[in-house]
């Protein structure tokens, strides 16, 4: 069984300063991480993914994500956090092994102050 | 031009009514998916289809049925509605055969009211 654990329910931070948004995962075989947000009464959005190759990753909107084997994470990050990244972010993990099944985390609610 | 559209967004209705939600995607896409958003926010994969072949179903009631007429489209039918039903129905879909490395696209939800 695959698994996604995203400890913060809610990140406060104030705009300027470097968000983390974090996510550990199991799962069997090799794994595939993304990262969406999804905007008040909107769909998701994906942002990030890592399937192989390159341990950081970059997305949209300025977003990056290192994926950290030897502890199963895969933290989102951005150096300058807008007001406007404010929103709902899921982590979600699949695999080789699992027939293209995405599990998501219970998502992680950004808030970023002026 | 929406990549993957929805309808109804909204739907009202009473407990032990019959109601559909239809999918399609524009994007090519070989895969298509419905997952179910509560309440809490939580997010759940109900059912996958690829080339319209059932791939992935979840523990989801049997009053819960996917079709899908072709690979653009995933409908959801779901009879006698209960109150426990009332969530985002979100559909979604992604490039490549089942053990796919691509991103999902998801519609903007349906949003199901069970009074």
């Amino acid at each position: 069984a695959q698994s996604v654990a995203q400890p913060e329910d809610q990140v406060n931070v104030a705009e300027g300063n470097p968000l983390t948004v974090k996510c550990t995962y199991s799962v069997s075989g090799n794994p595939y991480l993304f990262w969406y947000v999804q905007y008040p009464n909107r769909g998701l959005q994906f942002l990030l993914k890592y399937i192989t190759g390159d341990n950081l990753v970059k997305g949209s909107y300025g977003f990056e994500a290192e994926f950290n084997k030897s502890q199963t994470s895969f933290h989102l990050k951005k150096p300058s956090a807008l007001v406007s990244d404010s929103a709902l972010y899921f982590c979600a993990v699949s695999s080789n092994t699992n027939a293209g099944k995405s599990t998501f985390g219970d998502g992680t609610t950004l808030t970023v102050k002026p | 031009d929406t990549a993957v559209s929805q309808t109804p967004k909204y739907l009202v209705t009473q407990m032990g009514n019959d109601k559909s939600i239809k999918c399609e995607q524009n994007l090519g896409h070989d895969t298509m998916y419905w997952y179910k958003q509560d309440s809490k926010k939580f997010l759940k994969i109900m059912f996958s289809y690829n080339n319209k072949e059932l791939i992935i179903n979840e523990t989801v009631p049997n009053r819960f049925s996917p079709k899908s007429p072709d690979k653009a489209h995933l409908n959801l039918h779901i009879n006698s509605l209960e109150l426990g039903d009332s969530a985002v129905y979100f559909c979604a879909s992604s490039q490549g055969a089942p053990t796919n490395t691509g991103e999902l696209f998801f519609g903007e939800g349906s949003r199901l009211t069970v009074l």
